[in-house]
């Protein structure tokens, strides 16, 4: 079966950092483009970050510098590294497969930001 | 930036209705758009892909036209399942955009 599952969301500090997962099964993400994507309570769908099959990494402005995608192949697993998270970090956190179009999103995983 | 403007933000239908909604992107982005369904409290939905093209498991009620900055998704004959919120998303440039969301509420 082809599933993306999130997991790692929490209530964190502004200015801490966490880091968020996302387990695929049915393809493998070495071989395939995954992204980020958030949405804000209440809002719209914001794209965060981007990983290609090869390798190379893409940042929405608002989390550059703060923020790294990465990817663990033998545990075919996807990551969001969050550093110096503000309280406009607080969204649902998915993770999407493809390359042009999202194929195939997780569940999600909440993130708040709040003292 | 991209900028993808979606009309109208809000539409209450009836059922069986037929419904467009249109995303202007703010330049030309080819056939790169895409279109989602999102229902509350869950994970958006892949409808239409690079503007016109149909997924397999989706209605045949659902289908997008357009090209370059003007596209549109049309919904024939609308079903009450289809109550949900409506993005485009263009993947020609980064960053990657979506609009802002078409809330179709069915009477």
């Amino acid at each position: 079966e082809v599933q993306l599952v999130e997991t790692g969301g929490d209530l964190i500090q502004p200015g801490g950092s966490l880091r968020l997962s996302c387990a695929a099964s049915g393809f493998t993400v070495s071989s395939d483009y995954f992204s980020w994507v958030r949405q804000a309570p209440g809002k719209g769908l914001e794209w965060v970050s981007v990983i290609y099959s090869g390798g190379a990494t893409y940042y929405a402005d608002s989390v550059k510098g703060r923020f790294t995608i990465s990817r663990d192949t033998a545990k075919n697993t996807l990551y969001l590294q969050m550093n110096n998270m503000r309280a406009e970090d607080t969204a649902v956190y998915y993770c999407a497969r493809g390359w042009g179009a999202f194929d195939h999103w997780g569940q999600g995983t909440l993130v708040t930001v709040s003292s | 930036e991209i900028v993808l403007t979606q009309s109208p933000d809000f539409q209450s239908v009836t059922p069986k209705e037929k419904v467009t909604i249109t995303c202007r992107a703010s330049q030309s982005i080819g056939s790169n758009l895409h279109w989602y369904q999102q229902k509350p409290d869950q994970s958006p939905k892949l409808l239409i892909k690079s503007a016109s093209q149909s997924i397999s498991g989706v209605p045949s009620r659902f289908s997008g036209s357009g090209s370059g900055t003007d596209f549109t998704l049309t919904v024939n004959s609308l079903e009450a399942e289809d109550a949900a919120t409506y993005y485009c998303h263009q993947s020609n440039i980064f960053p990657i955009t979506f609009g802002q969301g078409t809330r179709l509420e069915i009477k």
